[in-house]
């Protein structure tokens, strides 16, 4: 069974602490590896999409990476605008193209 | 165009009610999805709309659980003869062709409580 797991499960960071969350994920073949950001009370939002090992993409302090099993957001000197819950979802070769699998997400809070 | 809508943005209900949920999904957007989260959970997939064809139901939408999406707009979501374990917040989500390549856009969610 395609499955989605991360960790830590929450992450208490200093304000400029420097850390990454770990995606790993179980799936026969990946099509696609997606982050998202929620907020308390709204629905996630969209950061990134990873299709092989070895890509790279980056948003201001985020960088996601990829390899053939897991996946990684790196967070470069956090300010307290980056608490929030990182959800990583996947895509399976054998699911539809509009199937994608949550993870069920690292709580990060960054203290000023 | 502001997004995707979901109203209301809470529920509370008596077990053994109906309820009805509704998402306007962005306007050019042909895909519309609905997930479900509970507290410390990633969403889960429920159903997907394209245009107004329903394509993929999950197992967990039972036969309690109905959708429509008339006219490829707007979508609701129905629960029927509600049980305490229904309660969660519902998201819906839509996209431009495939999500996985272009991201989902969620609404903020309907929160679910069956007292």
């Amino acid at each position: 069974e395609d499955q989605v797991t991360q960790s830590p499960e929450a992450l208490r960071l200093q304000e400029g602490e420097s850390s990454s969350l770990n995606c790993s994920y179980t799936v026969s073949g990946l099509r696609g590896l997606f982050w998202y950001r929620q907020d308390p009370g709204k629905g996630p939002e969209f950061l990134f999409t990873l299709y092989s090992a070895g890509e790279e993409k980056e948003k201001e302090r985020l960088k996601a990476t990829l390899t053939k099993k897991e996946s990684f957001l790196h967070i470069t000197a956090p300010k307290p605008e980056d608490s929030a819950t990182y959800l990583c979802a996947v895509q399976a070769e054998e699911t539809s193209y509009d199937k994608v699998i949550f993870g069920p997400g690292t709580s990060l809070s960054v203290i000023p | 165009d502001t997004g995707v809508s979901q109203d209301p943005r809470h529920k509370i209900t008596k077990r053994g009610q109906n309820v009805t949920f509704r998402c306007d999904p962005i306007s050019e957007h042909n895909r519309l999805y609905w997930y479900r989260q509970t507290l410390g959970q990633g969403p889960e997939f429920l159903t997907y709309f394209q245009n107004e064809a329903q394509l993929e139901k999950s197992r967990l939408l039972s036969d309690r659980f109905s959708a429509e999406r008339p006219k490829g707009s707007f979508s609701t979501l129905e629960i029927q003869r509600t049980e305490q374990g229904d309660s969660a917040m519902y998201l819906c989500a839509s996209s431009l062709g495939h999500g996985a390549n272009y991201g989902y856009t969620f609404g903020s969610g309907t929160r679910l409580t069956v007292v």
